[in-house]
């Protein structure tokens, strides 16, 4: 079964330029996540994705990032303008929600994107 | 607000040496507790998970106590291998089921 795909994996780009990220979750998963893991730190959720739908985007800075899940299935994550302090490494995970409950979320590697 | 402090790395063992990294978290409710492990160039993988006080989690030789008494959850091996050198997170889900808050994470590198 493959895993969690993830798009570029790596990424370099000036301050002010726009930048996005791919992710393709695990077939028949209905959930979503994007994690943002600063350098030395562990990952923070950004938004959270229930088929196309977004439920949770609290953490996500609206300003410049914007987030969409089309079909339910891909989805995209962008930033613009990006800032040097957006370099980070951007994760995607997916899980299966059934009748209430949230199983194992899968991660992908995670995209490292350096902003210079 | 939940939060999760855990030992702070590197650590570096020798082959077959006991192994411990703790782990200590603070939440609101009833939270379930994980470990995971990220091997280089590759993403988070569970390495194990305890739902409820005093479960014990297991995987691969490693263990981990849900102690509610001492909001603790410090993952354990008897003896590494260099194939355990990876980052370990220790994390919570704080009873929402789905949103997990990570530790800053603890490089393991282990020695022949």
């Amino acid at each position: 079964e493959a895993g969690v795909v993830q798009s570029p994996r790596y990424k370099i780009i000036e301050k002010k330029q726009p930048v996005a990220f791919w992710c393709n979750p695990i077939s028949g998963h209905n959930t979503l996540y994007w994690y943002r893991q600063n350098l030395g730190q562990g990952p923070e959720l950004l938004i959270r994705y229930e088929n196309e739908e977004a439920v949770d985007d609290s953490q996500l800075p609206k300003d410049r990032f914007s987030a969409e899940r089309l079909k339910g299935v891909d989805s995209t994550l962008k930033i613009q303008p990006a800032e040097l302090g957006d370099s980070a490494v951007y994760l995607c995970a997916s899980s299966l929600y059934v009748g209430g409950s949230y199983n194992e979320q899968f991660f992908g590697p995670g995209t490292r994107l350096t902003v210079l | 607000g939940n939060s999760v402090t855990q030992m702070e790395g590197p650590v570096t063992l020798s082959e077959e040496a006991f192994l411990t990294i703790n782990c200590t978290y603070t939440a609101t409710g009833y939270p379930s507790l994980f470990w995971y492990v990220q091997y280089p160039g590759e993403g988070l993988q569970l390495l194990l998970k305890a739902t409820k006080a005093d479960d014990k989690g297991s995987n691969k030789g490693f263990e981990a106590t849900y102690r509610k008494e001492t909001t603790s959850f410090h993952l354990e091996k008897g003896s590494v291998q260099v194939s355990d050198s990876a980052v370990y997170f220790c994390a919570l889900d704080g009873g929402s089921n789905y949103k997990l808050t990570f530790g800053k994470g603890t490089l393991l590198t282990v020695n022949p």
